[in-house]
């Protein structure tokens, strides 16, 4: 089965520094997703990209927020300035086909203090 | 806004039972889905049910869809220790470009 890889799988960050989380996808998958998960809490949808520009954000996808596709396979969330608030862990996922399926990797911690 | 709404919050049974989980959802869907997370894991895919669908069976798995509701069930038979985990149901938006992830519904199961 392909794999979503994600680094770092853990981050510790103090308040108001730039953090970027990185993705590498299941090669030929064209949708990307990033969803955040605040300890014991939902999945909450942030943004989802295709073809190189964002298809679609959430409304937590603010200006601190950024993704890119700095080397045509990797996929990043910047978070610039973080906040405490920030904590959480952080998924990347590809979407499978047509079918709607997502495969996820298994998340970025991330603890700002 | 959130798609999926997951009932209960928390299920407890014994290895043996039938687990059942629900899900409601508020607005038109593509596709519903159900996955599952370990404590602290990545979440895995494990039913995906259309919008023109009522039922869909997977191994121990059986999946219900009732749009004119607005809910879906999942339920689990035959349950197992190892199926002690939480359990999503999300909802793709009519372009099923984004899912949107209710709150799950934890369910431990002890042997």
């Amino acid at each position: 089965e392909p794999e979503v890889t994600q680094t770092p799988s853990h981050q510790v960050t103090q308040m108001g520094q730039e953090v970027i989380l990185r993705c590498v996808p299941i090669s030929n998958h064209l949708y990307f997703y990033w969803y955040r998960q605040i300890l014991g809490q939902k999945v909450e949808f942030l943004v989802s990209f295709y073809n190189n520009e964002i298809s679609e954000k959430s409304e937590i996808f603010d200006d601190q927020f950024s993704v890119e596709r700095p080397d045509g396979s990797n996929f990043t969330l910047k978070i610039r300035s973080t906040k405490l608030e920030d904590s959480a862990m952080y998924f990347c996922a590809n979407l499978k086909g047509n079918t709607g399926e997502l495969f996820f990797g298994e998340g970025s911690r991330l603890t700002v203090l | 806004s959130q798609q999926g709404e997951e009932d209960p919050q928390a299920l407890s049974i014994q290895e043996g039972e039938n687990a059942t989980m629900n899900c409601s959802y508020k607005t038109s869907i593509n596709n519903l889905q159900w996955y599952r997370q370990n404590s602290g894991r990545g979440l895995v895919h494990l039913i995906l049910i259309r919008s023109n669908e009522r039922e869909k069976h997977s191994g121990r798995l059986r999946v219900t869809l009732d749009t004119s509701k607005k809910s879906s069930s999942l339920l689990i038979t035959a349950s197992r220790a190892a199926d002690t985990a939480s359990y999503f149901c999300a909802g793709a938006n009519q372009a099923g470009t984004a899912l949107i992830f209710g709150k799950g519904t934890t369910l431990s199961v002890s042997s």
